[in-house]
């Protein structure tokens, strides 16, 4: 079946430094790759999302990369701060009449000032 | 913050209660959602109802049971659930055009199942 396979599940860096974190998916028909961030406590919020028609999109610190053949995208995080401490999930999605989000089991990033 | 709301925010239940869970989503959405967040698991995509019609129901044990009365509110009918049902379950919602657009979360119910 579908699948998302999300690594590292932690990740620690030190303020300022970059972060990556990497998911790849098994259905060749996803066309659609979001990624939200959950603080603790809190909701899961998207924070930048990517289309099958393009393979890199960036806001501000924050870029995503997509190789469809592949099957892999990833979250940069540039200059991290302290406040960017949380629960990153990626997901995928095909474009049907389902609108089916398959999510990855998720990063816990660490942000040491 | 306050497009998708849930309520209650955390509830314990015996396994032999019955209760609901509600979700209002204020956005003008087509699409509404129903998932389970467990520690250490993806979230698990439940229901899906788009244009208030069920499009997807992901396997999910009938002790669990959806109902979307109109495109604004979603509820989750639960009985005789089981321990293992604690989570915590989040709503979303989102405008569906010709393809997946961004899910909006609700802040979820925390759900104790003793």
């Amino acid at each position: 079946g579908e699948n998302v396979e999300q690594h590292p599940s932690t990740l620690s860096v030190q303020e300022g430094d970059s972060a990556v974190i990497k998911c790849t998916y098994s259905d060749s028909a996803s066309n659609y790759f979001p990624w939200y961030k959950q603080e603790l406590g809190k909701r899961p919020q998207l924070i930048i999302d990517i289309r099958s028609n393009v393979g890199e999109k960036k806001d501000q610190r924050i870029a995503v990369t997509l190789n469809k053949t592949a099957k892999h995208f990833s979250l940069h995080i540039t200059e991290t701060q302290p406040e960017d401490s949380a629960v990153y999930f990626c997901a995928a999605s095909r474009m049907d009449s389902s609108y089916k989000l398959i999510f990855g089991s998720g990063t816990r990033l660490l942000v040491r000032p | 913050e306050t497009g998708v709301t849930q309520t209650p925010r955390h509830l314990v239940m015996g396994m032999t209660n019955k209760k609901s869970l509600k979700c209002e989503q204020h956005l003008g959405h087509n699409a509404m959602y129903w998932y389970k967040q467990s520690a250490k698991k993806p979230l698990e995509l439940m229901f899906v109802y788009n244009f208030k019609e069920q499009t997807e129901n992901n396997s999910v044990p009938s002790r669990f049971s959806p109902e979307c009365p109109n495109s604004s509110h979603l509820f989750l009918h639960l009985h005789t659930l089981q321990p293992e049902d604690s989570a915590l379950y989040l709503c979303a919602s989102s405008q569906e055009r010709e393809g997946p657009e961004t899910q909006y979360f609700g802040p979820g119910t925390r759900l104790l199942v003793l």
